[in-house]
């Protein structure tokens, strides 16, 4: 168990659905990340959270839209999304900006 | 921005040989590199890091190195067991807030 749970594990929507992804960590840490995980490519980083601040927005599509409520949860809302946006989206967390993440188990997503 | 190489992509070897993957970053500002093991149904895992500070760690049967240099860093697994088995990320950081990610070894220990 990694501290970092991420629900759900397995998600299969169409273009024209929205969802959300939910991230929550148990280590009392500060800052909170999302990942994109696509087949033979680098780990991409998306959003970056730091005490509930967005600090970095990697050039990524109004169709994911994040939010951090509190310091312990992360959201990333879908919608109108494309098949090449089938990926394993990661969240991970850190004790501050500057320190090693732990990641969550991943949601393994499809667009159908 | 940073780049981060990693090889090989796959690796295959005998239950209790050793295993090297190796990576290459491109900025010399960069001052931290954690190694992570993903397993099967799972989120990376930390195993292993280093700082720039030092040119070698080691935890039991993992070590990493590390030539700044020469601008690369090399995870080294010895007597190798199947539970090794997983795919390994390396990973750069320039002051620790962004993480830049290798593209992954596939690790395989016959038994």
């Amino acid at each position: 168990e990694t501290g970092v749970t991420q629900t759900p594990r397995h998600l299969v929507m169409g273009m024209t659905n929205k969802k959300s992804l939910k991230c929550e960590q148990h280590l009392g840490h500060n800052a909170m990340y999302w990942y994109k995980q696509s087949a033979k490519k680098p780990l991409e980083l998306m959003f970056v959270y730091s005490l509930e601040e967005r600090v970095e927005n990697n050039s990524v599509p109004s169709r994911f839209s994040p939010e951090c409520p509190n310091s312990s949860h992360l959201f990333l809302h879908l919608h109108t999304l494309q098949p090449e946006d089938s990926a394993l989206y990661l969240c991970a967390s850190s004790q501050e900006l500057r320190a090693e993440a732990f990641f969550g188990q991943g949601t393994r997503l499809t667009v159908v | 921005g940073e780049n981060v190489e990693q090889h090989p992509s796959t690796l295959s070897v005998q239950e209790g040989d050793s295993a090297v993957i190796k990576c290459t970053y491109s900025d010399s500002a960069s001052n931290y590199f954690p190694w992570y093991k993903q397993e099967l149904g799972k989120g990376p895992q930390l195993i292993i890091d280093i700082r720039s500070n030092v040119g070698e760690k080691k935890d039991q049967r993992i070590a990493v190195t590390l030539n700044k240099t020469a601008k690369h860093f090399s995870l080294h697994i010895t007597e190798t067991q199947p539970e090794d088995s997983a795919v390994y990320f390396c990973a750069a950081s320039i002051h620790g807030n962004q993480f830049y990610f290798g593209t992954g070894t596939s690790l395989t220990v016959i038994p």
